[in-house]
């Protein structure tokens, strides 16, 4: 069974610094090319992040360009987002999610439940 | 960046009720469009991908057309458990990007 454990949110001031993780299990993470999704509070889906299954090619959304940065350990199963100058629009739900399979087919098949970034001065 | 405009932001229907929901891009990206629904407090959840495929274990009262920039979503007879938030997006190109969102509500 597939699962995708997001963990490393909380309140942080401006300017501030988080570093999420998303733990995988029941599947072979190192096929998995991954995103990461926020949600701010009432509002809609927001892609943030993209990784291959290699951790070589990243891609990211303008808004976060040049301050968050992803990456990931195959070895522990475990996908990560360094979140760095965090802003008040930074608060967000953010998800892990399977972006594709090793055959570059879609996937967004499994959400978790997502970690809360509250960023306040 | 490959805009999605969804229509409409919310409606209103009734138990048994037949709904479609309008996904438009900004430009063509083949059939490289999904579906997502997500209910209040809760991860969203995967409908549709490929614009007409539905992901496994997802009941057939769904349903998705289109190809290029002009897409749909139906619900056939609508139940209560439907009563959510629905939203496409496209992953042909980086960004990926969402529509805002159509809340369906209980008329």
């Amino acid at each position: 069974q597939v699962h995708l454990v997001e963990s490393g949110g909380g309140l942080v001031k401006t300017g501030g610094s988080l570093r999420l993780s998303c733990a995988a299990s029941g599947f072979t993470f190192s096929d998995y090319y991954m995103s990461w999704i926020r949600q701010a509070p009432g509002k809609g889906l927001e892609w943030v992040s993209y990784i291959s299954n290699n951790g070589r090619t990243t891609y990211y959304a303008d808004p976060v360009k040049g301050r968050f940065t992803i990456s990931r350990d195959n070895a522990k199963n475990t996908l990560y987002l360094q979140m760095n100058s965090l802003r008040a629009e930074d608060t967000a739900v953010y998800y892990c999610v399977r972006d594709r399979d090793r055959n570059y087919e879609y996937a967004f098949d499994f959400w978790d439940q997502g970690t809360m970034v509250t960023v306040s001065s | 960046d490959i805009q999605m405009t969804q229509s409409p932001s919310s409606l209103s229907a009734s138990i048994g009720d037949r709904i479609t929901i309008t996904c438009r891009a900004s430009q063509a990206i083949s059939n490289d469009l999904a579906w997502f629904q997500q209910k209040p407090g809760k991860a969203p959840k995967s409908l549709i991908y490929a614009a007409s495929r539905l992901q496994v274990g997802v009941p057939s009262k769904f349903s998705g057309s289109g190809s290029g920039t002009d897409f749909t979503l139906t619900i056939s007879s609508l139940q209560t458990e439907d009563f959510a938030t629905y939203y496409c997006q496209q992953y042909n190109t980086y960004p990926l990007t969402f529509g805002v969102g159509t809340k369906v509500e209980v008329k």
